[in-house]
């Protein structure tokens, strides 16, 4: 079972208007969390990183929310541009000492579609 | 921050032979990694490789299948031996930049592979 899950799987909104994609983990015990982008075609980008201490971090329009204790983490984007088209990743990082310390599980991403 | 240069970009291949995708990154790094990606999946980890070491393999996937050479710090190699239509996928190449566990990741664009 993936240890990382997100929500929805895909959706479309309207240009100029917010969305707010979900990721729920199960890594443990946790260390980062990590949102990516990836246009069609092209590799990963990172948007943010976010630690346990760590519950709000925005880049640009793109704000990203952490509860370590409920292990949920959400993306806000705001006012979407048609460049916001992209699969949205969520990604957290296990802390040590355990067999997946340092290792990256991956959600299987959020596919964002804007319209005009 | 890293720049990650993947060739080739896509092929077509058929079943029974191998392809050699490589990576080149524009600064030395210490870890490089090679990801699939297969259509709607998460981002699934093949291999770890190490200047000066022995690629480490993630379970599920052999060197036999997946030989790797990391000859120096800025390149690396992953050929897909003996492809099948299941080795179809997104391979990408990706590097860690920064101490700690709050390290950057970096991703390659991809190498799309069609196995007919």
């Amino acid at each position: 079972k993936n240890q990382v899950e997100q929500s929805p799987q895909s959706l479309i909104i309207l240009e100029g208007k917010n969305c707010t994609l979900q990721c729920n983990y199960t890594v443990s015990p946790f260390s980062n969390l990590r949102w990516y982008k990836q246009d069609t075609g092209r590799g990963p980008v990172s948007l943010t990183i976010m630690t346990f201490s760590e519950n709000t971090k925005s880049n640009g329009r793109y704000t990203a929310t952490l509860d370590a204790d409920t292990k949920q983490s959400s993306l806000h984007i705001t006012a979407s541009q048609l460049s916001d088209s992209a699969s949205y990743i969520c990604v957290v990082s296990a802390s040590g000492p355990t067999d997946s310390w340092g290792k990256l599980q991956f959600g299987a991403g959020t596919q964002v579609v804007v319209t005009p | 921050s890293a720049v990650i240069s993947q060739k080739p970009s896509r092929d077509i291949c058929q079943r029974g032979t191998s392809l050699t995708i490589q990576c080149q990154v524009d600064s030395q790094v210490t870890m490089m990694f090679w990801y699939r990606q297969q259509p709607g999946q998460s981002l699934t980890l093949i291999a770890t490789a190490n200047q000066g070491s022995e690629a480490t393999y993630e379970s599920g996937f052999v060197i036999d299948k997946f030989p790797i050479s990391r000859p120096n710090l800025t390149f690396s190699t992953l050929t897909v031996s003996n492809m099948s239509p299941e080795d179809s996928s997104i391979y990408l190449c990706s590097v860690r930049s920064g101490g700690g566990m709050v390290y950057e990741q970096y991703f390659g664009p991809g190498t799309r592979l069609t196995v007919t």
